[in-house]
């Protein structure tokens, strides 16, 4: 399957902005809006945060947006908060109804 | 409550077998998709298998394309994952995780259950 390139880390200080980026190596994944993003905290569950690029499931905080241009998507959290230090992957699923994850982004809350 | 509990992991041999299982309550199970998703210790998120609502469709990523076999019993509400011929790269805690149907994104997700391959 196809892979989807993020950054190993990012970090900010309480009260920043701060984007993850998300770019497919091959057209066909991120050409479909199926983008999503999932907030996974030390040992626990992965949580949904956006879906289809943009969407935000009721009960997930506005700080957290998404968007997309061309083949990279993007997760942007304003605000950051301490809470917001976490891993975060991105997703999508491929042309050939398979779904392919992001290797992952640490990010820090200085 | 909504919820998935995934059980039957443990320590198995490579070449061995082990069957997950994974409880759905609280929803329609008979009404979304369902998925297997794992995580290598340390390492990211992986896609293993998807199952359509009626067991119409069911898809596999190729690292298990031939070992491994996804199934559910609407009548139960439980989804399963028989895995066999396991490699020591199989380690991984399993995650069994919902979707709903037409949409493309897991939207529940279980705590897991974890499965270690070693001699």
């Amino acid at each position: 399957q196809s892979a989807l390139t993020q950054p190993a880390s990012v970090s900010g200080s309480p009260g920043q902005s701060i984007t993850i980026s998300c770019t497919g190596t091959s057209s066909d994944v991120i050409h479909y809006n199926y983008v999503s993003w999932y907030q996974q905290h030390p040992s626990k569950a992965p949580k949904l945060l956006i879906h289809d690029v943009s969407e935000r499931p009721s009960g997930v905080s506005n700080r957290f947006s998404g968007s997309k241009s061309g083949n990279t998507a993007s997760l942007t959290i304003s605000g950051l908060q301490a809470e917001d230090e976490a891993h975060y992957y991105c997703s999508s699923r491929t042309s050939n109804s398979a779904w392919v994850f992001g290797g992952g982004t640490k990010l820090t809350v200085l | 409550e909504v919820q998935l509990v995934e059980s039957g992991g443990g320590l198995v041999k490579p070449g061995g077998s082990l069957r997950l299982s994974c409880a759905a309550s609280g929803f329609t199970f008979s009404t979304y998709n369902m998925y297997w998703v794992r995580q290598a210790p340390g390492k990211g998120l992986e896609w293993v298998s998807s199952i359509s609502s009626g067991s119409d469709y069911i898809f596999y990523a190729d690292s298990v394309k031939g070992r491994f076999t996804i199934s559910r019993d609407n009548a139960k509400n439980s989804l399963y994952l028989q895995m066999n011929s396991l490699r020591a790269e199989d380690t991984a805690l399993y995650y069994c995780t919902r979707g709903i149907h037409n949409y493309w994104y897991f939207d529940l997700w279980g705590r897991g259950t974890l499965v270690t391959v070693s001699s």
